[in-house]
């Protein structure tokens, strides 16, 4: 069973757009919400997280938005660029009874922005 | 070079045969996971360790599946006759967080194709 679900699976953006990508999550004791960018061939890098104490961060061009109550979160990549086509993964970690740092995968967005 | 590094980073093995995956943290981490990623998804955890003692290994597919970290430091994942099914590329993650809560720093990973 899939505890986080990301879409869509692939996105197109032109240069200078605004990239959307969703998440949506079940378990409610998840209380860490980190968001990776993975080039091929390389692992994946923190990008930016979020806790659910706060509804929304910023950093630089990236933001996480968050809805506890929908148990969604998603990444908006403002003024998107052609070095930001990457794999985007949202994740969670978090809960009793497990390992509280074990983080919990989506599947995965790979984005593609055009000049 | 502060990051996490892997070795090797590229494995091509026989089925059948036996291999070693080698994960150096970063200098200093408690908290050591390592993740498998099949190709086009999201990656998956495997196991946890804090310091030397492996604290949750309900990730690990088969009990071929082996790690260890027995100084507390550099881990080695072993995967004993291997199969096609275990072809993915293995990620190593640390963190300073005695828990593994809050930011883990992924290395390259090591490519494991199985022939």
């Amino acid at each position: 069973q899939q505890q986080v679900k990301q879409s869509p699976q692939s996105l197109i953006v032109q240069k200078g757009g605004i990239s959307i990508i969703n998440c949506a999550y079940e378990n409610t004791a998840f209380d860490y919400f980190p968001w990776y960018q993975q080039f091929p061939g390389k692992g994946p890098a923190l990008l930016i997280a979020i806790r659910p104490d706060v509804s929304e961060k910023k950093e630089g061009r990236f933001t996480i938005s968050f809805n506890k109550s929908a148990k969604q979160f998603s990444l908006h990549i403002m003024d998107s660029q052609p070095g930001d086509s990457a794999t985007y993964f949202c994740a969670a970690s978090g809960g009793r009874g497990s390992t509280l740092g074990r983080l919990y995968f989506g599947r995965g967005t790979q984005l593609t922005v055009w000049p | 070079g502060a990051g996490v590094s892997q070795s090797p980073r590229y494995k091509v093995a026989k089925r059948g045969q036996d291999v070693a995956l080698r994960c150096d943290p970063i200098s200093g981490h408690v908290s050591l996971f390592w993740y498998q990623q099949a190709l086009g998804q999201g990656p998956e955890f495997l196991t946890y360790f804090q310091n030397e003692a492996q604290l949750d290994k309900s990730g690990l597919p088969s009990d071929r599946f082996f790690a260890e970290r027995p100084e507390g430091s550099v881990s080695t994942l072993k995967i004993q006759r291997t199969q096609q099914e275990d072809s993915a590329v293995y990620l190593c993650a640390s963190s300073l967080a005695t828990s593994g809560r809050g930011e883990q720093y992924f290395g390259p990973g090591t490519r494991l194709t199985v022939t």
